[in-house]
């Protein structure tokens, strides 16, 4: 199986501030790596497919990059409502695997 | 617009038996694959089922696999998870996803429902 990993489990930002999420994968995966986003007792919403393809409706200050086993989330600003856990989830192939999640919590 | 919405979670007693349930609206059903998906409480997630649009594929996760049976009825527009001889590390919160991808599936994730519950507990 592949392995996914997220590093930090916890971030701490402030509003306007520019973060940066890793996420590596244990053998390359291409471009097959998929960003998601949890707010608490919420399911997760898909942000980012095909390593950097922006879903519909996400808003543009969220991006993605990376191939191979090496992966960003940058959100550009940091708005309140981005306040939430991200996990990386890599598609290439089965079985599907997430990484352990990245809080980012309020500095 | 789509909707998933789980039901049949609850309170279960290990090695006993459950059924989830997940009712979808607002897309070509027949047309996509789908999944389950749990998340332990306070845990990551972890995928656990899919099946194909027309139902002839399926996979497992291998901490399910002969324990827990995924299915879909394109005439209710419903897809199921079969879970037997549950144990504790099953307690999670159960979600079922759609494939973003039409056909089989890709193992990719773009809506997903509310989560139930599913307690093992004795």
């Amino acid at each position: 199986d592949i392995q996914m990993t997220q590093s930090p489990s916890t971030l701490s930002a402030s509003v306007g501030d520019r973060v940066t999420i890793p996420c590596r994968a244990s053998q390359s995966i291409s471009s097959w790596l998929a960003w998601y986003q949890q707010k608490p007792g919420k399911a997760p919403k898909l942000l980012i497919y095909k390593a950097s393809s922006l879903e519909s409706g996400v808003p543009s200050r969220f991006s993605g990059s990376g191939s191979g086993t090496e992966f960003t989330l940058t959100i550009s600003s940091l708005q309140p409502d981005d306040f939430a856990t991200y996990y990386c989830q890599q598609y290439n192939s089965y079985p599907w695997t997430f990484g352990q999640g990245t809080k980012v919590e309020i500095k | 617009q789509v909707q998933l919405v789980e039901s049949g979670g609850g309170v279960v007693q290990p090695g006993r038996s459950l059924r989830l349930s997940c009712v979808v609206s607002g897309f070509t059903f027949s047309s996509y694959g789908m999944h389950w998906v749990r998340q332990a409480p306070g845990k990551g997630l972890e995928w656990v089922a899919v099946i194909s649009y027309d139902g002839s594929n399926k996979k497992y996760a291998d901490s399910v696999k002969g324990r827990f049976t995924i299915s879909r009825d394109n005439s209710k527009n419903t897809v199921y998870l079969q879970m037997n001889s549950l144990r504790a590390e099953d307690t999670a919160v159960y979600y079922c996803a759609k494939d973003l991808l039409g056909g089989d599936y890709r193992g990719l994730f773009d809506y997903w429902g509310q989560g139930t519950l599913v307690t093992v507990s004795s």
